[in-house]
């Protein structure tokens, strides 16, 4: 069964370094998106991405994070310069369904991020 | 103001014994719902949505749009349901699914 892959599964950074997260959303699907759950809270939406462009984006998703889909396959969350308050599990997503309704979301492993 | 409550971060039964967990959500408009299950060491998946109206693994969810509340049911809970479980309404059509925080649930032997 197509599954939705995550790397790094945990990445130890120091605050203010670049970090890039890496995911291999399913073959077919269409929306791909990154959501984000600090330890002991919520998951989080953090960003949308369709048809080569971003399509939603949250409040957290300020210019220190960027999205890519490099070469039709990988998808890409980058934080320019880390802070100790990027520390999470950062989840990627992808779905297959177009529409005004959302289908069902397909998730990675996550990836931890540790920011020391 | 778009928000989801799940009231319990932790939900402890016994196997066997009925178990509902709670979803209460304020949005306006018709919204899609969604419970996620993480089991242990396991990713996000889906376990049921209200469009559908399934049951599955036993459970089910009833969409009460005068109470807003989209509880997940299952009237003998099993080990195997130990998990952690949120409730997602879709936020529209942007596909920002706004989630609760959560509720963990324990089924003890």
């Amino acid at each position: 069964e197509p599954e939705v892959t995550q790397t790094p599964s945990h990445q130890v950074t120091q605050m203010g370094q670049e970090v890039i997260l890496r995911c291999v959303p399913i073959s077919n699907h269409l929306y791909f998106y990154w959501y984000r759950q600090i330890l002991g809270q919520k998951v989080e939406f953090l960003v949308s991405f369709y048809n080569n462009e971003i399509s939603e984006k949250s409040e957290i998703f300020d210019d220190q994070f960027s999205v890519e889909r490099p070469d039709g396959s990988n998808f890409t969350l980058k934080i320019r310069s880390t802070k100790l308050e990027d520390s999470a599990m950062y989840f990627c997503a992808s779905t297959e369904r177009q529409g005004g309704l959302a289908g069902e979301l397909f998730f990675g492993e996550g990836s931890r991020l540790t920011v020391l | 103001a778009q928000r989801v409550t799940q009231p319990e971060k932790l939900l402890s039964v016994f196997k066997g014994a009925p178990v509902e967990l709670k979803c209460n959500y304020s949005y306006s408009g018709s919204p899609e719902l969604f419970w996620y299950v993480q089991y242990s060491r396991q990713r996000l998946q889906l376990l049921l949505r209200h469009i559908s109206r399934e049951s599955i693994k036993g459970f089910t969810a009833d969409l009460n749009k005068g109470e807003t509340s989209f509880h997940l049911k299952k009237p003998f809970a099993q080990e195997e349901d130990s998990a952690m479980y949120y409730c997602a309404p879709n936020a529209g059509n942007n596909r920002k699914l706004i989630w609760g925080l959560g509720t963990s649930l324990a089924v003890n032997p």
